[in-house]
């Protein structure tokens, strides 16, 4: 069965630092594969979209992802962290031929001054 | 351009009173329209989605329904609310067809309550 998993439901770093986000895949069959950001009481937003075309892929607000199908793979990252970056943060998977996009469980980024 | 309408913001229900949410979409024909439930900790969850009018597909065994009556109007419903109904409910969108490679559309949610 497909599934997405999310190390670590919380991450802090310090302002200006390196953001990394994990999320690893399960499928059987080539994924498409999504970053969204949700802040408090909103719903979720696209950062950016991995389909096919590029492993590396930019999203927006400096975030970058890499599609590793080797290590079923498709962290985010962001090199200098900003306050406004706050939020929570879902990896998601969907496939050819289907309608569902899965997501994972979440990570919400601390962001300290 | 394309909206999403999702409705009421926040919501308080006592146990075993019915529930209905509204959800519908501006600007597209024939969406592809899903719910799902976030509830603390545990990510998203999908719930039903819907290909075309009265087209419905159930993810989860439980508590809940969804109809589809229009093109472009996704209701989910509960005769009976229970405590674990309780969740952010989240109304998305993508353009019809099984291209799953599009982005969803998200409403601004629901905050559900059950006392």
């Amino acid at each position: 069965a497909q599934s997405v998993t999310q190390l670590g439901s919380h991450v802090s770093v310090s302002e200006g630092a390196l953001v990394l986000l994990r999320c690893n895949y399960s499928s059987s069959v080539p994924p498409y594969l999504f970053w969204y950001v949700q802040y408090p009481n909103q719903g979720l937003q696209l950062l950016l979209k991995y389909t096919s075309a590029a492993t590396l892929v930019k999203g927006i607000n400096g975030f970058e992802a890499e599609f590793k199908k080797s290590e079923t793979s498709f962290h985010l990252t962001k090199p200098s962290a900003h306050m406004s970056d706050a939020a929570e943060y879902f990896c998601a998977v969907s496939f050819t031929g289907g309608f569902k996009t899965i997501f994972g469980a979440g990570t919400r980024l601390f962001v300290k001054a | 351009s394309q909206t999403i309408h999702q409705w009421p913001a926040t919501l308080v229900q006592p146990v075993g009173s019915p529930l209905s949410l509204e959800c519908t979409v501006e600007g597209t024909s024939n969406p592809n329209l899903y719910w799902y439930r976030q509830a603390a900790g545990r990510g998203l969850q999908l719930l039903f989605y819907s290909v075309g009018i009265g087209q419905i597909s159930s993810e989860v065994p439980q508590n809940l329904s969804a109809s589809r009556p229009q093109d472009r109007q996704f209701i989910l419903s509960s005769k009976k609310l229970l405590l674990s109904d309780s969740g952010f409910y989240l109304c998305a969108w993508t353009p019809g067809g099984s291209a799953t490679n599009e982005k969803l559309f998200f409403g601004s949610g629901t905050q559900l309550s059950v006392l």
